[in-house]
Parts: C-alpha cells; structure tokens; sequence
C-alpha cells in the first residue's frame, strides 16, 4: 500500500523555468494539500483540494497553480521559478475536510 | 487559530518516557489538539488526536487537562528512532479547510 507518493524527490532547476512536482495517493481521500516548509517558517499552506476539480487559494499561493482532473492525482505547477520557492514541498491528503492528514515523503527544489 | 506554545527541545533518555509539553490557552471548544512529528528529512508523521479525552494508541498517548488549556504527549517507551521535532497542533474550526497550522515544535533528542 503506497498511500502517498510524491515525484520526483529531488530537482534542481534555473530561475525561470516551468516546474511540476506530483502527488499520488492510493487512498481515495477526498481533500488534498500542498505545503511547503522553510527554516523558520514551519510548514505553510500553498492550495488545497476539497475534490476533483475543486482547489483554493491557501496561505501562500502565489507564483503557484494546481489542478485536480482525477482524486488520485494533485499537480503542483510552478509556472516560472524563483530562487525563494526553493523549499521542500509536501503533499498531503484527508479523508475529510476534518478527518486527519497524512504526509507524503516530500520534494525537495533547488531553484538556481 | 489557538496558538500553541512548546519547549524548543528535550532529551530523554531511551527506554524512559518521554512528557512533551503543550500549552494552547486560547483553544476554542470545538478544536482538536493534534500531534506530528518530524523525523529529519521526512514528511510529517500523525501520532495523536483528542478533544478533552484522554487518548491512546499503539505510539503515544495524550492527555488533555480538564481546562484543555494544556496537553502533554507521552511516548511511554522512547527509543532512538523517536528522535524527532514534534509538533502540537490545534486544527482550524470549521467552515474552512482545516489547515494545519505548524508552530516549531520541540526537538526531542533520545539518548543511550
């Protein structure tokens, strides 16, 4: 039982390019989380996923776009990179909107 | 959002029991407390949720003062791969996504 995976592990990209991380769960939980965590930040909330084809706007979302075509399936897009969205990123997900999260192992980003 | 204040770090030596303190005085009377922690390099862990009742599982147990003011995490039997940040977390109300919203936690150091 995979649960929760997340693709690729590590990146190391320039400023400036387009860049996707993944997320997959094997759970069929309906909510799904992106946050990222910096030193001395904790982790923050990017956006987020009540259901297919249902996302919002989390703590820090800009520079930042998500899709939800399928359950499964929870893409993070950084559409043109910055130095300061190098970060590790995780995923997470929840069988409900109050139901407990559960995280992935994370990307870690280097953005040049 | 109850704000949660915690120890910045702990030892404990292995095979004792480790008390992780939390004190969250602002909590409102339909917020959870949660427990994660982080091992380095890891995504976040669930350990432990409640209310205002005692709980316990198979990797901790949680105590909630009466007030619920405060709670304390016990790790009845700490070993060396419990070493790890912990995090104490009161969860959003509802009406919203239910982020988790991750303070910096007490670094638990277990030792021979």
């Amino acid at each position: 039982d995979a649960g929760i995976t997340q693709s690729p592990r590590y990146k190391i990209t320039e400023t400036g390019r387009q860049v996707t991380l993944m997320c997959h769960q094997t759970w069929s939980h309906s909510y799904m989380f992106w946050y990222r965590q910096d030193l001395g930040h904790g982790l923050r909330l990017i956006y987020y996923s009540a259901a297919a084809d249902i996302t919002d706007k989390g703590e820090v979302p800009d520079g930042y776009v998500v899709s939800r075509s399928k359950t499964e399936n929870f893409p993070l897009t950084l559409e043109s990179a910055t130095r300061s969205q190098t970060s590790v990123y995780f995923c997470a997900t929840a069988a409900g909107r109050r139901e407990t999260q559960y995280f992935g192992p994370g990307t870690r980003l280097l953005v040049l | 959002d109850a704000k949660t204040t915690q120890p910045p770090s702990m030892d404990c030596a292995e095979g004792r029991a480790a008390n992780l303190p939390c004190n969250h005085s602002t909590i409102s009377g339909n917020e959870y407390v949660y427990w994660y922690r982080q091992i380095h390099s890891q995504g976040p862990q669930y350990i432990i949720h409640g209310l205002k009742n005692n709980e316990t599982n198979e990797m901790a147990s949680l105590i909630i003062t009466e007030d619920r003011k405060s709670s304390t995490l016990i790790l009845p039997h700490a070993t060396l791969r419990d070493t790890a940040v912990y995090y104490c977390i009161v969860r959003v109300g509802p009406g919203t996504a239910s982020k988790l919203t991750f303070g910096t936690g007490t670094r638990l150091q277990v030792t021979l």
